[in-house]
């Protein structure tokens, strides 16, 4: 079946670099493609950026140059790396399938604190 | 960036009841709306996508409607496990955006 697993750390240090990986199972990153959204404590989701099933990427401009997503479709695993972390980076990061635009699959999140 | 609007940001119904969430967008988003249901500590789930459409598998009680600029979210006889957030998603233009949700509680 679908899943989506996201993994990384619990904890960043202010201004250190984020890397998280989403490891796909039950479909192919060269049929679907996969998105990265997070949501910080108590609030609202944030879609950050996509993978799209034919290698391109596209970013939301509200994290400027910070952000980068690619992929191995040999280990079927995507990967968002950022850097530059502050404390208003503080979220649960989660990486979905994208289904013509909406998330049919989410994975479970990965909680990341930025810590000074 | 277009702007997602959602109401209320909370609400409390009694089971059986019927509910009704509603977003608005800052321009015309073509029925490129999806609305989510997201429990505590979980991740969210589709319920609705294209404005209209019952993703696979969600109950039948659970409707989207909607075009333009106004969509809502309606919930025919409330049962407990409707208890969640909802937010609505448009996918209609870079960057995808959220309404800020809803919270729905209990009466």
């Amino acid at each position: 079946q679908v899943q989506l697993k996201e993994t990384g750390p619990d904890l960043v240090q202010l201004t250190q670099t984020l890397s998280i990986t989403c490891t796909v199972s039950g479909f192919s990153l060269t049929t679907y493609n996969v998105h990265w959204v997070r949501q910080p404590p108590g609030k609202g989701l944030e879609w950050m950026g996509a993978m799209w099933n034919g290698g391109g990427t596209d970013y939301n401009s509200a994290f400027k140059s910070r952000l980068s997503i690619s992929r191995d479709t040999s280990k079927s695993q995507v990967f968002l790396k950022m850097n530059s972390l502050q404390t208003d980076d503080t979220a649960k990061y989660f990486c979905a399938r994208g289904a013509y635009g909406s998330y049919d699959y989410w994975g479970q999140g990965v909680m990341v604190t930025v810590s000074s | 960036d277009i702007q997602m609007t959602q109401s209320p940001a909370s609400l409390s119904a009694s089971l059986g009841e019927t509910v009704t969430i509603e977003c608005r967008a800052s321009e015309d988003i073509y029925n490129g709306l999806a609305w989510y249901q997201q429990k505590p500590g979980k991740s969210p789930q589709l319920l609705i996508y294209n404005a209209n459409s019952l993703h696979t598998g969600v109950p039948s009680r659970f409707s989207g409607s909607g075009s333009g600029t106004q969509y809502s979210l309606k919930i025919n006889s409330l049962q407990s496990e409707d208890v969640a957030s909802y937010f609505c998603q448009q996918y209609y233009d870079y960057p995808y955006t959220f309404g800020a949700g809803t919270k729905l509680e209990l009466k």
